[in-house]
């Protein structure tokens, strides 16, 4: 166990919908990044948060947003959903301010599943 | 062309013998990072490598960036079960003004380990 959850574990909706995603940090970890996975696109960082603040943008869409709140836990939001954004979404997190590579050590989540039809 | 390759895509091997994964990069890299995943699982970072010719191990896996920063190999020796997986690398780029930041990840290497 990471110490990194993420919430919900599965997710089934219809094309056009709109989804949060939820991620809570490691106790103490400052730093969230978000990651997409399919059998397309293979792996692809999406946005990284260090305290509250956008540190990193990766090849996030437009429909899609995300944010960290106070209490460090960061929500991933997916609107207009397409068939392409059926994907495996992985949260991580880490102590400091490092590159979303990993310059300090990432802990990962369990990821949410998102199946679009 | 992609960005990054790893090689092989697959690899099949008897347990306790030795393995290399090799991920190579168009251009010079900042960053090169390895993961391991389970099938369907989360990731697991494995290990950063930031300076040529740096090496690093975790348990009995061993990394190395090559000196114009473009090449890195993964190796386990003596193999065990527990080492099947899928592994990844990972590499951050800047351009050449050092902005535009840039983290682009390999199509990631089937490992597994008949005991």
């Amino acid at each position: 166990d990471s110490g990194v959850t993420q919430t919900p574990k599965h997710l089934i909706t219809a094309t056009g919908q709109r989804v949060t995603l939820r991620c809570s940090p490691r106790s103490g970890d400052l730093s969230v990044y978000w990651y997409q996975q399919s059998l397309d696109q293979g792996l692809q960082f999406l946005i990284q948060y260090y305290n509250g603040e956008e540190r990193a943008k990766g090849n996030i869409l437009e429909r899609f947003s995300a944010q960290q709140f106070p209490d460090l836990h960061s929500e991933l939001n997916l609107s207009s959903l397409e068939l392409g954004d059926s994907a495996l979404y992985f949260c991580a997190s880490s102590v400091g301010y490092g590159l979303a590579g990993g310059t300090d050590t990432q802990y990962f989540g369990p990821g949410t599943r998102l199946t679009v039809l | 062309s992609q960005e990054l390759e790893q090689s092989p895509q697959s690899l099949i091997v008897q347990e306790g013998k030795n393995l290399t994964i090799n991920c190579t990069s168009s251009k010079t890299l900042y960053g090169l990072y390895w993961y391991k995943q389970k099938y369907g699982e989360g990731l697991i970072f494995l290990m950063m490598l930031q300076k040529g010719g740096e090496e690093k191990s975790h348990e009995k896996i061993t990394a190395k960036l090559d000196e114009k920063k473009q090449q890195s190999s993964l190796h386990i020796t003596a193999s065990q079960p527990s080492h099947a997986g899928i592994y990844l690398c990972g590499a951050d780029y800047f351009d050449s003004g050092g902005s535009n930041y840039k983290l682009t990840f390999g199509k990631g290497t089937l490992l597994t380990v008949n005991p």
